[in-house]
């Protein structure tokens, strides 16, 4: 069925940087794609991002261009979000979830979530 | 980017209500509308895909319907473990974009 655990909680100052990995398990790792999504404290669900496992594609949110990176390491099925430049608006959990559609597009939606990774920025 | 607006943005019910949330697309996207529920301190679930496949092992009292730009989610009895924050997703074309969310209380 899979399973995705992610990296422990981080703090960072302003104008770091914090990469959160996400490691699958349970499933042919390029068989599906894995999209990053962040929620605010209090808000909503925000797409960041996402990577194709079986080419290395990616598909990022415009408001993050030039801040963020998304990587896959195929050897221990683990996939990773660098994000750069940390601001305190920043200050969010950061989810990965697994993307069945090949193009990106979660038409299936989004089936597989890890617990999540509670990233604050403050100084 | 497609915006996509949710109502109610909160709603009180009962154990055994029928529960009805709606989420408007700014744009036609077919059928592309997914929906998770999300509870305090977890990652939201999946609980329909395509408008109105219902995710595997998620209860038949769940259920979706709609195309184009108007989409219901619908409980048809509300049970105690549904009360969460339930969100609509739109797959149509990135970037992603999610409905602000309807949180379901207990009356």
């Amino acid at each position: 069925q899979g399973q995705l655990v992610q990296s422990g909680a981080e703090v960072k100052v302003p104008g770091a940087s914090v990469k959160v990995s996400c490691k699958t398990s349970g499933y042919t790792f390029t068989s599906s794609g894995i999209t990053w999504v962040r929620q605010a404290p209090g808000q909503g669900l925000e797409w960041m991002g996402w990577i194709s496992t079986y080419n290395g594609n990616t598909n990022y949110a415009q408001q993050f261009q030039g801040r963020v990176t998304v990587t896959t390491d195929t050897s221990t099925s683990t996939v990773y979000l660098e994000l750069r430049s940390l601001r305190s608006d920043d200050t969010a959990v950061y989810y990965c979830a697994r993307d069945p559609d090949s193009s990106g597009y979660a038409a299936y939606g989004m089936d597989v979530w890890g617990q999540g990774t509670t990233v604050t920025v403050s100084s | 980017d497609i915006q996509m607006t949710q109502s109610p943005s909160s709603l009180s019910a009962s154990v055994g209500d029928r529960v009805t949330i709606t989420c408007r697309a700014s744009q036609s996207i077919g059928s592309y509308l997914n929906w998770y529920q999300q509870k305090p301190g977890k990652a939201p679930k999946l609980l329909i895909y395509s408008a109105s496949f219902l995710q595997s092992g998620v209860p038949s009292r769940f259920s979706g319907s709609g195309s184009g730009t108007d989409f219901t989610l619908t409980i048809s009895s509300l049970q105690p473990e549904d009360f969460a924050t339930y969100y609509c997703q739109q797959s149509y074309t990135t970037p992603l974009t999610f409905g602000g969310g309807t949180k379901v209380e207990i009356k």
